[in-house]
């Protein structure tokens, strides 16, 4: 399984961007990438998903360096409502090897 | 509109009690999970079907059982034996559990199990 390091917090402002980095450095050759996002209370979300170089969608962006063992969440111009935490996810579609760890706490003040 | 629906989102039982949890999705999904979450956790896997009449046991099933009757449905049940069964629980689906890729999972709003 490819255990996944991120960090358990991180505080921002309002129109920052924000960066949050993953370690994951048993990563297997199959093995995708992807985010999720949680607010109180419900159910995560699917953000990004990538498997090398970049990817970008209108909610993110997902850097993710040659070697694969980091990968690099960007959130540009946060707002409040970003305020939530962030899980990466290292796997292929084989749901054992999806483990959704403590994820990080993304904190947006005004 | 499609979507996965869990019911009830507030659920009160006393201690020694099964109870189940209802877990529907009209996305047409092959694949459908449950997760618990505690308080400052992630999400664990309980149980995950790959398709109707099948499903397997994921990382903390004991206490637990499930049923995949229909696509549509995958209900957990929280039996007696399940020793500490308050938590928040989360169901999913994904199109399908296929190697090479990850299938997005789409997630209901969760059903948060009091046992008294």
């Amino acid at each position: 399984l490819a255990k996944t390091t991120q960090p358990i917090s991180m505080d921002s402002y309002e129109g920052q961007e924000v960066n949050i980095t993953c370690s994951h450095n048993n990563i297997a050759t199959n093995d995708y990438i992807t985010w999720y996002q949680q607010f109180p209370s419900q159910g995560p979300r699917f953000i990004i998903q990538g498997y090398k170089t970049k990817v970008t969608n209108e909610v993110a962006s997902l850097f993710i360096p040659a070697d694969r063992k980091s990968s690099t969440l960007s959130l540009p111009r946060v707002s409040l409502s970003d305020t939530a935490v962030y899980y990466c996810l290292v796997g292929d579609s084989g749901y054992s090897t999806l483990t959704f760890g403590k994820g990080t706490m993304l904190l947006v003040s005004p | 509109d499609g979507g996965i629906t869990q019911s009830p989102k507030y659920l009160f039982r006393k201690e020694g009690q099964n109870v189940t949890l209802s877990c529907e999705q009209n996305l047409n999904h092959d694949a459908m999970y449950w997760y618990r979450q505690d308080p400052g956790q992630g999400l664990r896997l309980i149980y995950y079907s790959q398709i109707v009449n099948d499903f397997q046991k994921g990382d903390i099933a004991e206490g637990y059982s499930v049923s995949r009757e229909k696509k549509e449905s995958f209900p957990l049940t929280v039996t007696s034996a399940q020793k500490n069964p308050t938590a928040f629980y989360l169901c999913a689906s994904s199109i399908e559990i296929r190697q090479g890729t990850h299938n997005e999972q789409f997630f209901g709003p969760g059903t948060r199990l009091t046992v008294l």
